[in-house]
């Protein structure tokens, strides 16, 4: 089915571990974000992609690791999770208008 | 960076109107609007272009103001429906694909 996908859909690790948040799209879009929501914060944008190996920080990108060797993939790693870290991600692309297409999110929470 | 958003919360009962207004320090290229339901990924609602064109979406419309930066989203007649959490993105003339959001504004219609 066409549509975007993040997986998992939720997670709890630990203090110092890294972990990889999955994010899938069907539809071919060129651009790519990855956003994360905290209450009081709305989506704070942590990394986007214009098109393949084309990455670019966001607002919060401090302990955030991208890449994007393939249109359809955006993973996002976290390379050493800390506390603060704990929110819901969300990944979303859009087409050349930019209108943006969320995935379900993921829910993370480090202990 | 983030545009901001007001009010931060709202209360109406259904039939009533209702206006969310979203304004940026940055010249602006484009103001996008999105709507979260709890628990659910945002959906998109509508884009405005750099022009000042008004666009509607039944009976929600918007509105952008390119000389203040600003963008408002009115909702008419107000439904159960229309409940949640609204957003307005921003593309800049500055950062280019960079679609950063608002706080947002929680609408909650009561019957």
């Amino acid at each position: 089915d066409a549509g975007i996908t993040q997986s998992p859909r939720y997670k709890i690790t630990e203090t110092g571990r890294q972990v990889t948040l999955m994010c899938h799209q069907t539809w071919s879009h060129s651009y790519m974000f990855w956003y994360r929501q905290d209450l009081g914060h709305g989506l704070r944008l942590i990394y986007y992609s214009a098109a393949a190996d084309i990455t670019d920080k966001g607002e919060v990108p401090d302990g955030y690791v991208v890449s994007r060797s393939k249109t359809e993939n955006f993973p996002l790693t976290l390379e050493s999770a800390t506390r603060s870290q704990t929110s819901v991600y969300f990944c979303a692309s859009s087409d050349s208008e930019i209108r943006a297409f969320f995935g379900q999110g993921t829910r993370l929470t480090v202990v | 960076q983030q545009p901001v958003q007001s009010p931060q919360a709202v209360i109406l009962r259904e039939g009533e109107d209702a206006v969310i207004n979203c304004s940026s320090s940055k010249a602006l290229y484009s103001v996008h609007w999105y709507r979260q339901k709890h628990g659910e990924a945002p959906v998109f609602l509508m884009i405005l272009l750099k022009g000042g064109e008004q666009k509607g979406h039944e009976k929600i419309s918007a509105s952008f103001n390119e000389k203040k930066q600003q963008s408002s989203l009115y909702l008419t007649a107000s439904q159960l429906s229309y409940s949640g959490t609204y957003f307005c993105g921003t593309l800049t003339l500055e950062y280019g694909n960079k679609l950063v959001f608002g706080a947002g504004t929680i609408l909650r219609v009561k019957s």
